[in-house]
């Protein structure tokens, strides 16, 4: 069982334009989310995360949004550049399970 | 060390041999996590560290795999007698918090023949 969902294995949007990835997860446990960029032959990079006291966070162009009710998350970025073309992944965890949670990735491609 | 650094980058190995992988973690960073990602998949969880001591090891496939951590610091993942499936990315992390996020290294590219 899959605790945390991608269901868009890719993206592609307009340079300028915002992206909008989305993430959904079945754990009501879960108590913190993060998101993560990579690049190829490289781990993963934190980008920001968001604890579930709120609905949403925001850092420069990136903003999470949750909706505890329908257990959904969003990352946006605006506005989107050819730089940020990258693997994104959700993850979500327990502050006393110590592990996060993946999902499978969701390749964003940023068209100039 | 300015991050966290992960050994050998590549390993080839014949299947049945066993295989030990390095991570170094950023100093000072008390959690320590190994994650996999094969082909096309997204990250599996493996194992965890707090300080020495591995509160979950949920994750590990089989009891082919290992992991220890010495010192609070630099940890090995040992895959004995290694099959094709065993054939991934390993990827190790440290962390001081949660909510900062994990910090990964490069990885480990493990190939099986």
């Amino acid at each position: 069982d899959q605790q945390v969902k991608q269901n868009s294995p890719s993206l592609s949007v307009q340079e300028g334009r915002i992206s909008i990835l989305n993430c959904d997860y079945t754990n009501s446990m879960f108590d913190y989310f993060l998101w993560y960029k990579k690049y190829p032959a490289e781990g993963p990079t934190f980008l920001i995360s968001i604890s579930s006291i709120k609905d949403k966070n925001e850092d420069g162009r990136f903003t999470v949004f949750l909706n505890k009710s329908a257990k959904h998350l969003s990352l946006h970025i605006v506005p989107s550049q050819p730089g940020d073309s990258a693997v994104y992944f959700c993850a979500a965890g327990n502050t006393n399970a110590g592990k996060s949670t993946f999902g499978d990735g969701t390749t964003l491609t940023v068209k100039p | 060390g300015a991050g966290v650094s992960q050994s050998p980058s590549n390993k080839v190995t014949e299947k049945g041999k066993d295989v030990e992988l390095r991570c170094d973690p950023i100093s000072g960073h008390t959690a320590l996590y190994w994650y996999r990602q094969s082909l096309g998949q997204g990250l599996e969880f493996l194992i965890y560290f707090q300080g020495n001591s591995a509160p979950d090891k949920s994750g590990l496939p089989s009891d082919r795999f290992s992991a220890e951590r010495t010192g609070g610091s630099v940890s090995t993942l040992t895959i004995q007698r290694t099959q094709q499936e065993d054939s991934a990315v390993y990827l190790c992390a440290s962390s001081l918090g949660i909510f900062v996020g994990y910090t990964f290294g490069s990885g480990t590219r493990l190939t099986v023949v």
